[in-house]
């Protein structure tokens, strides 16, 4: 069954408590990027991915860090997380520039206190 | 960057009415135009999409429309039914994995 996997789906943290919502993919992608959606604004991408070791930013990178180094693989790094990366995150991936479905995880539920 | 304006934010249609959902964007390079869904708590998935070199697609009651002079791409939904009930959002694309969406519509069909 293709998928995309998010861990954790849910999770209260700290203000400057490093955390890591790690997401892999089973259907050999190679476009994978991270969104946060949060009210009134619809979703807004974070970083994106077109293959291994490629990365490049969206729309509201800061305070975000991720890493390609396995195809399946597209962790999202908060290294130093705030009250206002309080939102509900996705992971998504896509097979190439002509498959057109993309493919959402269930979504993260991440609080920062 | 690519900015997309969706209007409006709320909608409320009779069931059996249909519903439009409107999209403007900004960046000209701009060629891929998707719509998602997205229930209560659920993930957005795709109900369809647009490429630039095309000005209308439709699946059974479902269509999309696109003016690329005047850079807008609409969304119908004819004989509107309860499932039809959800946030619906659009987004441009530059034909790399960038994508941008619209701040969404919350469609609710009466019965």
């Amino acid at each position: 069954e293709a998928q995309v996997t998010q861990n954790p789906r849910y999770l209260i943290t700290v203000t400057g408590k490093k955390l890591t919502v790690t997401c892999s993919q089973n259907m050999n992608h190679e476009y994978m990027s991270w969104y946060r959606q949060d009210p009134g604004l619809g979703l807004r991408q974070i970083y994106y991915s077109m293959n291994v070791e490629v990365t490049d930013k969206g729309d509201v990178p800061e305070g975000y860090k991720v890493s390609r180094k396995e195809k399946r693989n597209f962790p999202l790094i908060l290294e130093s997380p705030s009250p206002n990366q309080t939102s509900l995150y996705f992971c998504a991936s896509r097979q190439s520039l002509s498959g057109n479905t993309i493919y959402f995880g269930e979504g993260s539920w991440l609080t920062v206190v | 960057g690519e900015n997309v304006e969706q209007h409006p934010s709320t909608l409320s249609v009779q069931e059996g009415d249909s519903a439009v959902i409107k999209c403007t964007y900004s960046d000209s390079a701009s060629n891929y135009f998707p719509w998602y869904k997205q229930e209560l708590g659920k993930r957005p998935q795709l109900i369809i999409d647009i490429r630039s070199n095309v000005g209308e697609k439709k699946d059974q009651r479902i269509a999309v429309t696109l003016n690329k002079t005047a850079k807008h791409f609409s969304l119908h939904i004819t004989e509107t039914q309860p499932e039809d009930s959800a946030v619906y959002f659009c987004a441009a694309g530059d034909g790399n994995e960038k994508l941008t969406f619209g701040t969404g519509t919350r469609l609710t069909i009466i019965p």
